[in-house]
């Protein structure tokens, strides 16, 4: 199993402020690598998908970076809306794999 | 309207079993591969089972290989869950959710209760 690492568990911000989070592969998934946002009482929205593309409607603001085992979402700008929890994902075997979650709160 | 609606969830005593099932609408269901993925109150997402369009392929989880069953029926386009010898760690919000590879598609979730 591939096992999935956020860092850091949470992450507080500035509004306008960069935020940068992090995951990490137990092996590579090569870039079959998804972001999701969740934000309180809501399903989980997919952000990136392949480590670097944005899925339909999400803001350019919202960038992702990396392969193998280590990746990267960025978050420029940031805005009181982006409040929620960010997990990573791969899709590269079975089982699928979550990592444990990023806390982006916003001082 | 593009949407999943899960339902079935409820208040179960360990041991007991429960079908939760996710209605499809606004795409073609029969085309999709599927999952169930599974949030614990206040925890993290876990990935549960998967079935291929034709449920010609079937994975699942280890924590519940043997117990749950994940099944479709195109025609209705609906997905099933059927859990058995439920246990209090199941206990959680569980949603289905679209596609193979990353899921661009989720549910609302329907929330499962197991306890004593």
């Amino acid at each position: 199993e591939t096992v999935m690492t956020q860092s850091p568990a949470t992450l507080s911000m500035s509004p306008g402020e960069t935020a940068t989070l992090s995951c990490r592969a137990s092996q590579s998934v090569d870039r079959n690598l998804a972001w999701y946002q969740q934000k309180p009482g809501q399903a989980p929205r997919l952000l990136i998908y392949g480590a670097s593309t944005r899925a339909t409607d999400i803001p350019a603001r919202f960038s992702g970076s990396g392969s193998g085992t280590e990746f990267t979402l960025s978050i420029s700008g940031l805005q009181s809306e982006d409040i929620a929890v960010y997990y990573c994902q791969q899709y590269n075997d079975w089982p699928r794999t979550f990592g444990q979650g990023t806390k982006v709160e916003i001082q | 309207q593009v949407q999943l609606v899960e339902s079935g969830g409820g208040l179960v005593k360990p041991g007991e079993s429960l079908r939760l099932s996710c209605a499809a609408s606004g795409f073609t269901f029969s085309d999709s591969y599927m999952h169930w993925i599974r949030q614990s109150p206040g925890k993290g997402l876990e990935w549960v089972s998967f079935i291929s369009t034709r449920a010609s392929t079937i994975y699942y989880a280890d924590s519940v290989k043997g117990r749950f069953t994940i099944s479709r029926d195109n025609a209705k386009n609906s997905l099933y869950l059927q859990m058995n010898s439920l246990r209090v760690e199941d206990s959680a919000v569980y949603y289905c959710a679209r596609d193979r590879y990353q899921m661009p598609l989720w549910g609302q979730g329907t929330l499962v209760t197991v306890s004593s």
